[in-house]
């Protein structure tokens, strides 16, 4: 079975640009969520998306926005980018998001704002 | 709103040392998980407690719930070089512990 794929990899943006990640999950999981990991501040929840809905929300600017297809893929976008977006964005999927199904995750799209 | 704290936030232990983190709630969990990152990688599931006071073994690592379901331990014995990386929880959905780094000197 195919693991959680993120594309890109790398990623280099300007301050005020906006992004698009791409995040496909393992076969027959629903369940998409999205982290953003920094060295200051560790994992932190960004979203997670569930058959196409937004079932929770981290604390995180509106210009943080994601959204899941039919097919389970997920997307997430920041708009306006800040200096402070640079980090590793990490998705991971689960079979049904669930608090005991664990977290699969991709190997992260590492965004540099300059 | 909900924290969970890890500690310590770094450990440097030489190989053949013991090594152990801590994961504290302020509030009642009703389940933990944990996990490994190694350096340059992804978080990787290690294991998952549920139930109160529950043990559990996975070779040289020991994961412990506490009674009140408020604090949860991952012992490692006797490290490798291998067992490097950072160790997060994962209390309750949405919330990973801060991370505990280690490094294993040879």
């Amino acid at each position: 079975k195919a693991g959680v794929t993120q594309t890109p990899r790398y990623l280099i943006k300007t301050r005020g640009q906006q992004v698009t990640l791409s995040c496909s999950p393992i076969s027959g999981h629903r369940s998409v969520s999205w982290y953003q990991q920094t060295p200051g501040q560790g994992l932190q929840f960004l979203f997670e998306y569930f058959s196409e809905t937004q079932r929770n929300k981290g604390n995180f600017p509106g210009r943080f926005s994601g959204r899941q297809f039919s097919n389970s893929r997920s997307e997430m976008n920041v708009s306006t980018l800040e200096l402070g977006d640079s980090a590793l964005y990490l998705c991971a999927s689960s079979l049904d998001g669930r608090a005991d199904s664990p977290l699969h995750f991709g190997n992260g799209t590492r965004l540099t704002v300059t | 709103g909900q924290q969970v704290m890890q500690i310590p936030q770094y450990q440097h232990v030489q190989e053949g040392e013991d090594f152990t983190t801590y994961c504290n709630s302020s509030t009642t969990l009703s389940n933990i998980q944990w996990y490994k990152q190694r350096p340059g990688g992804h978080p990787v599931f290690l294991i998952q407690l549920v139930k109160s006071g529950e043990v559990k073994k996975q070779k040289r690592l020991t994961f412990q719930f506490g009674e009140a379901k408020k604090n949860s331990s991952l012992h490692i014995t006797a490290t490798q070089t291998t067992d490097v990386g950072t160790y997060f929880c994962w209390a309750d959905k949405l919330i990973f512990g801060t991370g505990t780094r280690l490094q294993v000197f040879p």
